[in-house]
């Protein structure tokens, strides 16, 4: 069965401006999840939603949002970009807990 | 909060070696663990998981046993290959923080022939 697909898979934006990436799960995961990759800072949990509703949140900027749609793709917004939200950005997605999630390729994002 | 604790790299071993990480953990409750592996301009892929505790995981030869008496989760592997040289990450999921991976810093393996 196909696997999580993040598009796009690259991307260089200019500080200030917004970016959307996308996240399709894997068929009948209804929760996708959020993370951002950073040398520095290592993984980092953004956001979770399951039926299009966000579940938990980690501790990021409101600039920083995301949403889930009917059929549980998810995108995530970043808005006023800075240079410091250079990163790869990672969705996972699961059927539950226990379960364990499933990984996209991830979008690596680069300010400038 | 949750947390998660494994040994810095980069960890150099030859092939055939033998492979620890270790990795522990500070959780409420009785949380699910994992550990992923990561290789180079890739996501994440779940490499073996326990979800309770004296639970043993098992994959492509990696084994971690769910240690609640000392709140570890070490991943061993009896003999590396070249294609083992990735990064290796432990993570834990605790119910009391809902569907959250919590993931420690990261393991750089790199396996020389």
């Amino acid at each position: 069965k196909a696997g999580v697909t993040q598009t796009p898979r690259y991307l260089i934006k200019t500080r200030g401006q917004q970016v959307t990436l996308s996240c399709s799960p894997i068929s009948g995961h209804r929760s996708v999840s959020w993370y951002q990759q950073t040398p520095g800072q290592g993984l980092q949990f953004l956001f979770e939603y399951f039926s299009e509703t966000q579940r938990n949140k980690g501790n990021f900027p409101g600039r920083f949002s995301g949403r889930q749609f009917s059929n549980s793709r998810s995108e995530m917004n970043v808005s006023t970009l800075e240079l410091g939200d250079s990163a790869l950005y990672l969705c996972a997605s699961s059927l539950d807990a226990v379960s364990g999630y499933t990984f996209g390729s991830g979008t690596r994002l680069t300010v400038v | 909060g949750d947390s998660v604790t494994q040994m810095e790299g980069p960890v150099t071993l030859s092939e055939e070696a033998f492979l620890t990480i270790n990795c522990t953990y500070t959780a409420t409750g009785y949380p699910s663990l994992f550990w992923y592996v990561q290789y180079p301009g890739e996501g994440l892929q779940l490499l073996l998981k326990a979800t309770k505790a004296d639970d043993k995981g098992s994959n492509k030869g990696f084994e971690a046993t769910y240690r609640k008496e000392t709140t570890s989760f070490h991943l061993e592997k009896g003999s590396v290959q070249v294609s083992d040289s990735a990064v290796y990450f432990c993570a834990l999921s605790g119910r009391a923080a809902g569907n959250k991976l919590t993931f420690g810093g990261g393991t750089r393996v790199l396996v020389k022939p």
